[in-house]
This record gives C-alpha cells, sequence and structure tokens, in this order.
C-alpha cells in the first residue's frame, strides 16, 4: 500500500519554507526522500531509519515519527532549484519492498 | 562513472510483441528494482532483486518477468506487451541486499508506448 503525501502540490515564492508530509499505514524500518525534475530520473535526498536521528543538509531536513509511521520534509528558504515534484519511499519492518507515495509537486516562484 | 544504464531509452511497440528492457550498473550493487511511473500514480515497484538468483515481486508485478544472472545486470522482460503498459520505467540499484537502508541509484529512464 503506498504512503499517503500531503500536499499533492504546493507553490511557493523564493525564501518561503514548506513542509511535505509521508504517512504510511505499516510500522515502518525506514522512509526515503527523492526530488524528480520533469524529464529526469528521481535523486536521492536523504534516508530516515528506525531509531536513527534527523537527517538534514543545508536547507533541507526530516524527520521522522516512529510512533505515528510519519515523516516529514522540511524545505527553508526554498530557492528556485527546489522546483519539483518529491517522493516519500517506504520500507515496512521485515520486509526488503520499497514503496513511494504519489509525490508532492513543489513549485517555486520568483 | 558510476552509473545505472537502461536501454533502450525509448521503444514503440505493438500488443503482443515482446520485448526486453535491459538495465545494467557498474557499481558492483546487490541490490536491484525495476519500478514503473504514471501520471498521479507516482513509482510503483515491480520487482525487485536482493542479489544473484533471488527476485521478489514488487507492488504491480502481472506482466512483468525478471532474471538476475549476474550482478550487474536485471532485465525486465515483457512477453505479451500491452497497452496498459505504457508508463516510464525506472531501473535503480542499491548497495545493499537490504535496499531500504541505503540510497536507490536510478537509470535515466525507459519511455515505452505499446499500441
Amino acid at each position: 500500500q503506498q504512503p499517503v503525501q500531503s500536499p499533492q502540490a504546493v507553490i511557493l515564492r523564493e525564501g518561503e519554507d514548506a513542509v511535505i508530509n509521508c504517512s504510511s499505514s505499516k510500522a515502518l524500518y525506514s522512509v526515503h526522500w527523492y526530488r524528480q525534475k520533469h524529464g529526469e530520473a528521481p535523486v536521492f535526498l536523504m534516508i530516515l531509519l528506525k531509531g536513527g536521528e534527523q537527517k538534514g543538509h543545508e536547507k533541507i531536513s526530516a524527520s521522522f515519527n516512529e510512533k505515528k509511521q510519519q515523516s516529514s520534509l522540511y524545505l527553508t528558504a526554498s530557492q528556485l532549484s527546489y522546483s519539483g515534484t518529491y517522493f516519500c519511499g517506504t520500507a515496512p519492518a521485515g520486509s526488503y519492498q520499497l514503496t513511494f507515495g504519489k509525490g508532492t509537486k513543489l513549485s517555486v516562484i520568483p | 562513472e558510476a552509473q545505472v544504464t537502461q536501454n533502450p531509452r525509448y521503444l514503440i511497440t505493438v500488443t503482443g510483441k515482446k520485448l526486453t528492457v535491459t538495465c545494467s550498473q557498474n557499481m558492483n550493487h546487490e541490490y536491484m528494482s525495476w519500478y514503473r511511473q504514471d501520471p498521479g500514480l507516482g513509482l510503483r515497484q515491480i520487482y525487485y532483486s536482493m542479489n544473484v538468483e533471488v527476485t521478489d515481486k514488487g507492488d504491480v508485478p502481472e506482466g512483468y518477468k525478471v532474471s538476475r544472472k549476474e550482478k550487474r545486470n536485471f532485465p525486465l522482460i515483457l512477453e505479451s506487451p500491452s497497452p496498459n503498459q505504457t508508463s516510464l520505467y525506472f531501473c535503480a540499484s542499491s548497495p545493499s541486499s537490504g535496499g531500504r537502508s541505503y540510497e536507490q541509484y536510478f537509470g535515466p529512464g525507459t519511455r515505452l508506448t505499446v499500441t
């Protein structure tokens, strides 16, 4: 079952912040975050593992609430280059399968 | 250069004509996977492989076959393609047999149209 992402789409002005949420009905081992630009392959952002710490680099960070099986991706002071579709991927505990959500389309405008 | 390659990149075929999409990685990765991407549905996993001769079904395996005879290659086979298999296909690889703990490296994609 695919994880549920919200919102489906968001438009930001440069410099604004955004949060993208990912929720699963299963107990999770890990959550992956990827960004895909139009016509390109998905590009890895970060992985959060069960029992691990919040990850982040530069202005993009993420958290993983193991009790609620939820993850959030935080984008601060957005740049034009942040535009794209963001996907979360979830791996249930006890499984080697990775299931992606339907994506969140982020548009950053000047 | 470390990469995942797919061939062909674009393919138009007719219903029922068997085809194979190749995937190869040069990073000695254990885990490989195939996804299809359709508008509004995100990435859906078709099959994955944790190592040579070890494969398992993903969320949408119907109509597809895979094999993993060599570590670097993971071809996707459509024995009798149908129009509902028209999609954008991505191959990915990951360093660990778990796949779930490490970054997935995606290939450039194969756009398949079945008429």
